[in-house]
């Protein structure tokens, strides 16, 4: 099955720093998800990005839509100790544009920030 | 704006016994997926619900069972619950043809003593 690997694993910064962190897959997708996810709590949609080559941004969040479909990444710049939690990349299973499918999750980038 | 509702937001059982979690999804969304995470890994599809019927089908035990209602509502049943079961669970909802982007709700904890 389809699989998406996060890098890093986790990661430990200080405040104000900038963060990278991406997602490969082994096949391609059509749309990618960031999702941050704090403790016990659901995801939270970050970014959507839906077409090879896209670079969006929300707020300090940039993230971008790999040429080959099959990786992405996502900065935080500036970070602050709120920015702490679980980062998820993710991505409609079938990569079937236009159709509701179910998500494949990578494995997860857990950040910290330290004052 | 509204999200995805989920209820209850904590749940204990007994071994054994049943259990059904409740999702109202975003309104006019008309898909429904469940979820469930382990602790510390990451979320694992269990089903999904488009217009009602079921669209998908992943990792669901055969104890799981799951519906969409007429009012686009949707219920996961457990039954003869087990403690592997303990997680959290996770409704989420998307509109077909809006770009597969996935609302998740705040999730249902269970526990199984």
């Amino acid at each position: 099955g389809q699989q998406l690997n996060q890098s890093p694993q986790s990661m430990f910064i200080q405040e104000g720093e900038d963060v990278s962190m991406n997602c490969t897959s082994s096949s391609i997708f059509n749309t990618w998800l960031w999702y941050k996810q704090d403790p016990g709590e659901g995801p939270v949609l970050l970014i959507a990005l839906y077409k090879a080559g896209e670079l969006t941004s929300n707020g300090r969040l940039t993230a971008q839509f790999g040429i080959t479909r099959k990786d992405s990444f996502l900065n935080i710049s500036a970070s602050i100790p709120s920015d702490v939690g679980i980062y998820f990349c993710a991505g409609p299973g079938g990569g079937n544009t236009g159709t509701a499918s179910k998500l494949t999750f990578g494995t997860g980038t857990r950040l910290q920030v330290t004052l | 704006a509204a999200g995805v509702i989920q209820s209850p937001r904590h749940l204990i059982k007994e071994k054994r016994e049943t259990a059904t979690l409740k999702c109202y999804p975003i309104p006019r969304h008309d898909t429904v997926y469940w979820y469930q995470q382990g602790p510390g890994q990451d979320p694992q599809f269990l089903i999904s619900f488009y217009e009602k019927m079921q669209s998908d089908k992943g990792s669901i035990p055969d104890r799981f069972s799951a519906q969409q209602f007429s009012d686009y509502h949707s219920e996961l049943n457990m039954s003869s619950l087990e403690l592997g079961d303990s997680a959290l669970y996770f409704c989420a909802s998307s509109l077909m043809g809006a770009g597969n982007t996935i609302y998740f709700g705040e999730g249902s904890w269970l526990t199984v003593v």
